[in-house]
């Protein structure tokens, strides 16, 4: 079942900071951020298995709450090069067959 | 350099003719998947494979065929193709706990 991502799309100036947020209905293996450019495929940021860890990528971070099913991914300082789609996907069963949102649209501007 | 190949990355055909996207990984990796992309609904499954000649459906099979009878390739088929699989197509091949992505076939069936 395909995990809901909010918000849909954020603008944010250089320097600022952002949440974005993925909730799955179903309880989770683990979740999966992936982050795509215009016209790029999806470059992975991190995953974060069950057991509510903390995951750092430069000054992008994410946590997951096992028990809310859901994973917030936090973009700190933004930088240009931030900008693109967010997508999370979800696992339910550790078998890598991920579900995938409809992603965050995320723009930095100067 | 770990990579995942897709061929060909542009293709427009017409209804009904035969076509097949290659995908090949060099990562040995077991689990290979095939995802299509259309604006506003994110990235959807079409296809899983968990090893050699072990295939299942995803979430949106219909129209579409696979094989995987060596572990790195991992084509998609389209037997009769239609104008509303016009789409975005991505190949992905999953090591532990991270799923690499192909550059992306842009499809369009006329």
């Amino acid at each position: 079942q395909q995990p809901v991502q909010s918000p849909q799309a954020v603008i944010l100036r250089e320097g600022e900071d952002a949440v974005i947020n993925c909730s799955s209905s179903k309880a989770l293996y683990s979740v999966h951020w992936y982050r795509q450019k215009h016209g790029e495929a999806p470059v992975f940021l991190m995953i974060l298995l069950k057991g509510g860890e903390q995951k750092g990528h430069e000054k992008i971070s994410a946590s997951f709450n096992e028990k809310k099913q859901q994973s917030s991914l936090y973009l700190t300082a933004s930088q240009l090069s931030y900008s693109g789609t967010y997508f999370c996907g979800t696992e339910i069963r550790g078998n890598n067959r991920l579900a995938f949102g409809k992603g965050n649209q995320v723009v930095v501007i100067p | 350099e770990a990579q995942v190949t897709q061929n060909p990355r542009y293709l427009i055909t017409v209804t009904g003719k035969k076509l097949t996207v290659t995908c090949s990984q060099n990562m040995n990796h077991e689990y290979m998947s095939w995802y299509r992309q259309d604006p506003g609904l994110g990235l959807r499954q079409i296809y899983y494979s968990m090893n050699v000649e072990v295939t299942d459906k995803g979430d949106v099979p219909e129209g579409y065929k696979v094989s995987r009878k060596e572990k790195r390739n991992f084509p998609l088929i389209l037997e009769s193709p239609s104008p509303n699989q016009t789409s975005l197509y991505f190949c992905a091949s999953s090591g532990v706990n991270e799923q690499f992505f192909g550059p992306g076939t842009r499809l369009t069936v006329l």
